[in-house]
């Protein structure tokens, strides 16, 4: 039973350059969520998404940010320009469900192991 | 000026003690509470969950309880191992948000053989 996928693991770009950062989640889950960490810090989510629809963008940086979940392959979180304050680790997560009004069991969120993007 | 870093809660203990961590939440319309572990460099692993229409949950060594009078939140350990030092999470889902967590500041357990 494989987990949340995350890749690549480490990444490093120059400032101006672009960061894609890639989430795979587990077989079956059809939510998607993208979290950012700073050192030392909790994480704060950035956005909420399902197959082919964003559900909840209120975390994401007005400029720069966008996210995706194609109907096939894997979500991506892409960085346009990256300046050295988006240095940080980013998450992502998956459930089978969000639990909406009613609390199913089914919306716990499964981590993967993170992106952690440096900038120069 | 000079750059002040974020020192996290930190709670140390011997191996075989029993620690509880502790974490207050803001929002009283907060319905479902997590538990994760984060160990250094690795993504937080889920430990435990409760709902809010109960007070008490327990699991294999860990214990939740939650206080919605006082809008706490806290994690027994029961037997603490040093495979158990990492950093703890407390995380919310409240409101109409229901796929966003609000996670706490986290505290750091270090077990001593």
């Amino acid at each position: 039973n494989a987990g949340v996928m995350q890749n690549p693991r480490h990444l490093v770009r120059r400032r101006g350059q672009e960061a894609r950062l890639r989430c795979s989640p587990v077989k079956g889950h059809s939510h998607v969520y993208w979290y950012r960490q700073l050192p030392e810090e909790g994480l704060k989510f950035m956005v909420y998404l399902q197959k082919e629809n964003i559900i909840d963008e209120s975390g994401m940086p007005k400029e720069r940010f966008s996210a995706e979940f194609p109907k096939e392959g894997p979500s991506i979180l892409r960085i346009q320009q990256v300046v050295r304050g988006d240095s940080a680790a980013y998450f992502c997560a998956s459930s089978p469900s969000s639990g909406g009004t009613i609390l199913t069991g089914h919306d716990t969120q499964y981590f993967g192991p993170g992106t952690r993007l440096t900038v120069l | 000026g000079e750059s002040v870093g974020l020192h996290l809660p930190t709670l140390s203990v011997q191996e075989g003690d029993n620690s509880i961590i502790n974490c207050a939440y803001s929002n009283s319309a907060s319905d479902y509470f997590i538990w994760y572990k984060q160990e250094s460099g690795k993504g937080p692993q889920f430990i435990i969950d409760i709902r809010s229409n109960m007070d008490k949950r327990q699991g294999k060594r860990v214990t939740v309880l939650l206080n919605k009078t006082v809008k706490h939140l806290s994690l027994q350990i029961a037997a603490t191992q040093p495979g158990d030092s990492a950093v703890y999470f407390c995380a919310e889902r409240g409101g109409t948000s229901y796929g966003k967590l609000t996670f706490g500041q986290g505290t750091i357990l270090t077990v001593h053989p």
